[in-house]
């Protein structure tokens, strides 16, 4: 039972450009939505995250779009770079666990 | 401020062993929880300690089991080592009572053969 549905699976983005993620949940009682970015060999960093009393949070480039009523949610990656080439996952939160979504492997190509 | 910390960094064991892996957490931390990231299943919830007590576990069999340390170091022991146990193992923590900041180690590769 998949609880965080995450798209797309990879994405190809060339440099400067918009990169999305959207991820779509079930539970109603999730109450966090932290995203994470891995690179190859190491652990999972968070990157950014979100209430859902909120509808968007920006810091630097990175956005989170969150809309409550669909039970969706996106990070928006502006004038995306090579550096940003990754797997990025979506979670969401209750009760102490985590619950992530499949991952997204992004390639900014320069 | 040093990270997450496991070891060892990888591990190889055959069918039916047993493999412990480690982790000690941010100092100041005092929850640890483990991750199970298998090719193609994204990172799955295995076991929550905190103040040396297990308080949740997901859906994994009994054989998968851990223990927290009074340093709030964690251990993760995986008996009777299956071919499908092959993944890389993630531990994370968190300060007490901020759970959703879950902050990863770099993670321990076991191959099963």
């Amino acid at each position: 039972q998949q609880q965080v549905k995450q798209s797309p699976q990879s994405l190809i983005v060339q440099k400067g450009g918009i990169s999305i993620i959207n991820c779509a949940y079930e539970n109603t009682a999730f109450d966090y939505f932290p995203w994470y970015q891995q690179f190859p060999g190491k652990g999972p960093a968070l990157l950014i995250a979100i209430r859902p009393d909120v509808s968007e949070k920006k810091e630097g480039r990175f956005t989170i779009s969150f809309n409550k009523s669909a039970k969706q949610f996106s990070l928006h990656i502006m004038d995306s770079q090579p550096g940003d080439s990754a797997t990025y996952f979506c979670a969401a939160y209750v009760n102490y666990k985590l619950t992530f979504g499949k991952g997204t492997l992004l390639t900014v190509n320069p | 401020e040093a990270g997450v910390t496991q070891s060892p960094t990888h591990l190889i064991k055959t069918r039916g062993q047993q493999a412990t892996l480690r982790c000690s957490p941010i100092s100041g931390h005092t929850s640890v929880y483990w991750y199970q990231q298998a090719l193609g299943l994204g990172l799955q919830f295995l076991l929550w300690y905190d103040e040396g007590e297990e308080r949740n576990r997901g859906n994994f069999p009994p054989r998968f089991s851990g223990r927290q340390f009074p340093n709030y170091s964690s251990e993760l022991n995986v008996n009777a080592l299956e071919l499908e146990d092959s993944a890389l193992y993630l531990c994370a923590s968190s300060l007490k009572g901020l759970s959703n900041e879950q902050f990863f180690g770099p993670g321990t590769r076991l191959t099963v053969l």
